[in-house]
Order: structure tokens, then C-alpha cells, then sequence
């Protein structure tokens, strides 16, 4: 059981917006720490697509996006693309474990 | 360009030993911490351990304190995981991760290795 809890899955056809929310706690997101995404595709290294809540790091399309509230965050992905088809991954830190958590993970298919 | 090169993982019998390393090349490797990261197949990315820039402080999830050892060489830009006692769910791809910059505790990681599989089992 992860720490920050993510949906499963999410779908989307090409061209459409998808959203991924991050579920967590007074501990984690709730004490103000930031949130961080990945992306992975199976045989590929995870790639830092959003840091410190709603940043995109140089390369990043602006078709990403995040936000972050009290104990949750989402990302946002528009004008969906075959080339999103991955795992997402939400992070945070966990003061009461000392130590950096992150969500269970969210398959998204492009229809 | 940043690269980090994971190696060493393989087959390893319960309650045996095994250590994993990380190259890391393009960036000047001993002004960053360093992260361990593990992916069980078909679960979802676990931390494992994290160590400073200097190889000072280190720390270890739980599951593994006791176990598992992390250091590094900043004079070879390498990085290592040394695991004892392992288990059958300590079988996993272990990611090689460069912290980016940290603020409040926490951390992003902004640069990840492939992986090397390491797999426990008799």
C-alpha cells in the first residue's frame, strides 16, 4: 500500500485531457512538501516530468501540467499523444517516515 | 549529458549478498546526494536509500535498514548498493537516481539510470 494514493488507470483519446490526481496526508503533502511527477515507459528510465509542484523541467511540453492542494495534487496532460502512454508517478516527503514516498502509479492509455 | 549506468544485478539466493553500482557521467558528481530507488515487478517505485554528496549521511527505508549498505567513490563518480540478507521481495529493478536541488526536506530526482534487475530466489 503506497503511501500516496493514485488511480490505477486513466484513458483518453488522442487530443483530449487527461487528469491524474495524488491522494495524501497531513504527514506528506499536507505539511507543505512539495510534489514531483515521473514519467515511465516500461524498459525506459522514469523521467522527471514536474518538480517542486507545478514546474516543468527544460524539454517538458507545455501540454503538462500540475497543481497542488492542502493534502492532494494533480497532473494534467492536454492535447493527449500516443507518446503519453506510460506509468505516472507522484512524489513527495513523508515526515513521519523520514524519507521520500511516492504513489502507487497510473497506467495511461491513449485510445 | 547525464548518464547513470547501473551494473552488478543479478540471480542471488535467499539470504545471500550482492552489490549493485551506478557510473555516473556529465555532471560533477560529487556536488550531488544520491538515490536508490527499486521497481518489484509489477508494483510501483519504492525508495530505498539516499546518501549525501560527501558520503556522510545515508539513509534506508525500512524494509531494508540493516541489510543494505549505500556508498560511493566520488574519486571514480560511482555509486554503490551493497545488500546482505536478501529476500525474496527485495527482488526488484534497482534505479540509480541523481537528486536534483532540495528544499524543506524533500527532494526531486531528475535523473535516473534504466535499472539493473536483481532477483532473489533459490
Amino acid at each position: 500500500q503506497s503511501v500516496l494514493t493514485q488511480p490505477p488507470s486513466v484513458s483518453g483519446a488522442p487530443g483530449q485531457t487527461v487528469t491524474i490526481s495524488c491522494s495524501g496526508s497531513r504527514s506528506n503533502i499536507g505539511s507543505d512538501y512539495d510534489v514531483h511527477w515521473y514519467q515511465h515507459s516500461p524498459g525506459k528510465a522514469p523521467k522527471l516530468i514536474i518538480y517542486n509542484n507545478i514546474n516543468r523541467p527544460s524539454g517538458v511540453p507545455e501540454r503538462f501540467s500540475a497543481s497542488k492542494s492542502e493534502t492532494s495534487a494533480s497532473l494534467a496532460i492536454t492535447r493527449l499523444q500516443a507518446e503519453d502512454e506510460a506509468d505516472y508517478y507522484c512524489q513527495s516527503y513523508d515526515a513521519s517516515l523520514s524519507n521520500a514516498v511516492f504513489g502507487g502509479g497510473t497506467k495511461l492509455t491513449v485510445l | 549529458e547525464v548518464q547513470l549506468l547501473e551494473s552488478g544485478g543479478g540471480l542471488v539466493q535467499p539470504g545471500g549478498y550482492l552489490r549493485v553500482s551506478c557510473a555516473a557521467s556529465g555532471f560533477t558528481f560529487n556536488d550531488y546526494a544520491m538515490t536508490w530507488v527499486r521497481q518489484a515487478p509489477g508494483k510501483g517505485l519504492e525508495w530505498v536509500s539516499d546518501i549525501d554528496n560527501a558520503g556522510v549521511d545515508t539513509n534506508y527505508a525500512d524494509s531494508v535498514a540493516g541489510r543494505f549498505t549505500i556508498s560511493r567513490d566520488n574519486s571514480k563518480n560511482t555509486l554503490y548498493l551493497e545488500m546482505s540478507s536478501l529476500r525474496a521481495e527485495d527482488t526488484a529493478l534497482y534505479f540509480c537516481v541523481k537528486d536534483g536541488h532540495c528544499r524543506g526536506g524533500g527532494c526531486y530526482y531528475d535523473f535516473w539510470g534504466q535499472g539493473t534487475l536483481v532477483t532473489v530466489s533459490s
